[in-house]
């Protein structure tokens, strides 16, 4: 399995604070993903990242932010948490030589 | 938009019966698609890949076909056995930054 680890792996937070997430990789993948997973709508993507410093937003991007300073890390922030935003985030990683994604563990983040 | 479709009422069949999983994706022309499994409180992990070309493609008890007129991927288990007890989605793609993935649908093969 491709090496990647998240943290944490549970969150409880209140509305109205920033949450950041780590995805941290160890197999030097050009491309990281980070998606969120809700019963009934499946995997979604919130951004995407093609190398560091260069990300780019995905289809439910709103209220969220990135970054990646090292290849191996991947941030997400929630800048201000809502309910709505109570999830699992998952992490993804692609070499870029196929199209296959490696996933980390997941978060699971309750925002009350 | 796109739309993916999977079944969400859970399968379910019998160890040794070939478990058959569909795909349906609608405003959308992928060039390839992909099939995970996924589980329960786990990330999902890839299983195949088979692009717009390619009608059929095999991996050990697994068989995946590609039919771009119905806009439609069968996933095959042949020989189930309750390890393969899981939810599998399928994920249509263009390219390496806009992937979407089906809810999944859940596998229950009973002993």
């Amino acid at each position: 399995d491709a090496g990647i680890t998240q943290s944490p792996r549970h969150k409880v937070t209140e509305t109205g604070t920033p949450v950041t997430l780590r995805c941290h990789q160890t197999e030097n993948h050009r491309y990281m993903y980070w998606y969120r997973q809700d019963p009934g709508h499946g995997l979604r993507l919130i951004h995407y990242s093609y190398g560091v410093k260069d990300t780019d937003k995905g289809e439910v991007s709103d209220g969220y932010s990135v970054s990646r300073s090292k290849t191996e890390d991947f941030l997400l922030t929630l800048e201000s948490a809502t309910s709505s935003q109570t999830s699992v985030y998952f992490c993804a990683t692609s070499d870029g030589a196929g199209y296959e994604q490696y996933f980390g563990p997941g978060t699971r983040l309750t925002v009350t | 938009s796109q739309k993916i479709e999977q079944n969400s009422e859970a399968l379910n069949i019998q160890e040794g019966k070939t478990a058959t999983l569909t795909c349906n994706y609608t405003n959308y022309s992928p060039a390839y698609l992909q099939w995970y499994r996924q589980d329960p409180g786990r990330g999902p992990v890839f299983l195949l890949l088979i692009r717009e070309n390619e009608k059929e493609k095999r991996k050990e008890r697994l068989k995946v076909t590609f039919d771009t007129t119905l806009k439609q991927s069968l996933f095959h288990i042949t020989a189930s056995q309750p390890a393969d007890s899981a939810t599998y989605l399928c994920a249509p793609g263009n390219n390496f930054n806009k992937f979407y993935f089906g809810s999944g649908t859940k596998l229950n093969v009973k002993p």
